[in-house]
């Protein structure tokens, strides 16, 4: 089974308008990380937020916050008021476990996010 | 702008050669981890070290290899390359610690094209 699902290959999002971008995982683990990172034509790979399984909030930073909802395994990164700069590539990616020599990332296969001016 | 840097940013070579890519971690952090992003195999973890060690190893050809040098530097060896090794390859790295919120922060890449 994929540990990671996007489902939505492709979205096309009108300027000023939010998104939200679907991630599922699946892991036993109790501890693990989700990381949503962006991935402009240039290539670099830029974090954008992180959270933890056991916190209790939502992630927030600044345009972006993630949707976490446990119960349902799903991590969705919501962008609000999109911005010309947000078109890219948006990977979803889960650690599992909090140990030493488990720290890999694994990603799922992308979100490709065009704004529309 | 990650504070990792890699070298080279393109490389070209031809089937059956070997080549080096170079990663220089951000000030401070002692792990480093290579991943390979290729159009039919997405975005995969090839191997981690910490502090010079070897930590983990992920879906790593035994004709790839890497290391850790003592100024945290990180190389990893590509041989007896083979067309489908062209990818996107990155390094990453991150602080030291068990906290998950360890976040890995990602190098710019170096595009290899095997011809």
């Amino acid at each position: 089974a994929q540990k990671i699902t996007q489902t939505q290959p492709g979205m096309f999002v009108q300027e000023k308008e939010a998104v939200t971008l679907d991630c599922t995982y699946d892991t036993s683990d109790q501890s693990y990380g989700l990381f949503w990172y962006k991935q402009p034509s240039s290539g670099e790979m830029i974090f954008l937020i992180y959270q933890g399984s056991y916190d209790e909030q939502n992630a927030t930073e600044g345009r972006y916050s993630l949707n976490f909802q446990k119960a349902r395994k799903s991590a969705n990164l919501v962008i609000s008021a999109s911005q010309l700069g947000d078109s890219a590539m948006y990977f979803c990616a889960m650690r599992e476990g909090f140990n030493f020599g488990n720290e890999k990332l694994t990603f799922g296969t992308g979100t490709r996010l065009t704004i529309i001016p | 702008d990650s504070g990792v840097t890699q070298t080279p940013k393109h490389l070209i070579t031809a089937t059956g050669q070997r080549v080096t890519l170079r990663c220089s971690p951000r000030s401070g952090d002692l792990s480093v981890y290579w991943y390979q992003q290729s159009l039919d195999q997405g975005l995969q973890f090839l191997i981690q070290y910490y502090n010079g060690e070897e930590r983990a190893k992920g879906n790593i050809l035994e004709r790839f290899s890497a290391q850790q040098f003592p100024d945290l530097h990180s190389e990893l060896n590509l041989s007896s390359l083979e067309l489908g090794d062209s990818a996107l390859y990155f390094c990453a790295s991150s602080a030291s610690g068990t906290s998950g919120r360890k976040t890995q922060y990602f190098g710019p890449g170096t595009r290899l094209l095997v011809l």
